[in-house]
């Protein structure tokens, strides 16, 4: 298709693991968003790509939390030493230009769950 | 601080009467606002946005949105919904950084 893909759509780990979600955006598109969704609240920014551009680490929560994407396209959340508090739905978003006002297409999600 | 707010967590109505939908945004919050919806099982998708001109917004559906800066609200408005409206709705800002900042999300429950 031609949307955004996510993957896995459920990861259920240990406290303590490591994770890593994947991002596919929408071919042509330079921004790429990673979202966090905890159960009952609205959706927490993550990070932000943009071209080549270093990317918008300001919503990242700790350290433990990185993202890359390789060649402009292909996204990884990389989740160091999970904590049953990073349970939660991950949502990436793709958008065509380099504006936040543009319209941002989302993925499906990863649920995650840590126990 | 910046915040976008949704009054109501639930909103359940009967089928063909009109829905509103409510947000406030906080004064720090700039005046680039967004309606979006996730249909169950489905990805988050724009319904509208209002990033400047009339403060009517037409969307997708059906759906608009009224930007009132005196009361620093965008509710979502619908003159008659449909069991295919049935839905979460998100009511977003842009905060100083230009990132979506978030409310809390709106479930439209369509009563028959």
């Amino acid at each position: 298709g031609a949307g955004v893909s996510q993957s896995p759509s459920n990861k259920v780990t240990e406290k303590g693991k490591d994770v890593e979600l994947r991002c596919d955006p929408i071919s042509g598109h330079t921004a790429l968003y990673w979202y966090r969704q905890s159960l009952g609240q609205g959706l927490e920014f993550l990070i932000y790509f943009q071209g080549n551009s270093a990317p918008d680490k300001s919503g990242l929560p700790s350290d433990r939390f990185s993202a890359e994407r390789t060649g402009g396209s292909v996204s990884t959340l990389t989740i160091q030493r999970t904590q049953q508090e990073d349970s939660a739905v991950y949502l990436c978003a793709s958008s065509l230009g380099g504006s936040t006002t543009d319209t941002q297409y989302f993925g499906p999600g990863t649920r995650l769950t840590v126990l | 601080a910046q915040s976008v707010t949704q009054l109501d967590s639930q909103v359940p109505v009967f089928e063909e009467a009109p829905v509103e939908l409510r947000c406030n945004y906080s004064s720090s919050v700039s005046v680039y606002l967004f309606w979006y919806v996730q249909y169950p099982n489905q990805g988050l998708q724009l319904l509208l946005k209002y990033l400047s001109g009339s403060t009517l917004v037409k969307g997708i559906n059906g759906f608009e949105a009224e930007f009132n800066k005196s009361q620093t609200s965008f509710h979502l408005r619908k003159p008659s919904v449909h069991i295919s409206d049935t839905a979460e709705y998100f009511c977003a800002g842009m905060d100083s950084n230009y990132q979506l900042i978030w409310g809390a999300g709106t479930k439209l429950i369509i009563k028959p």
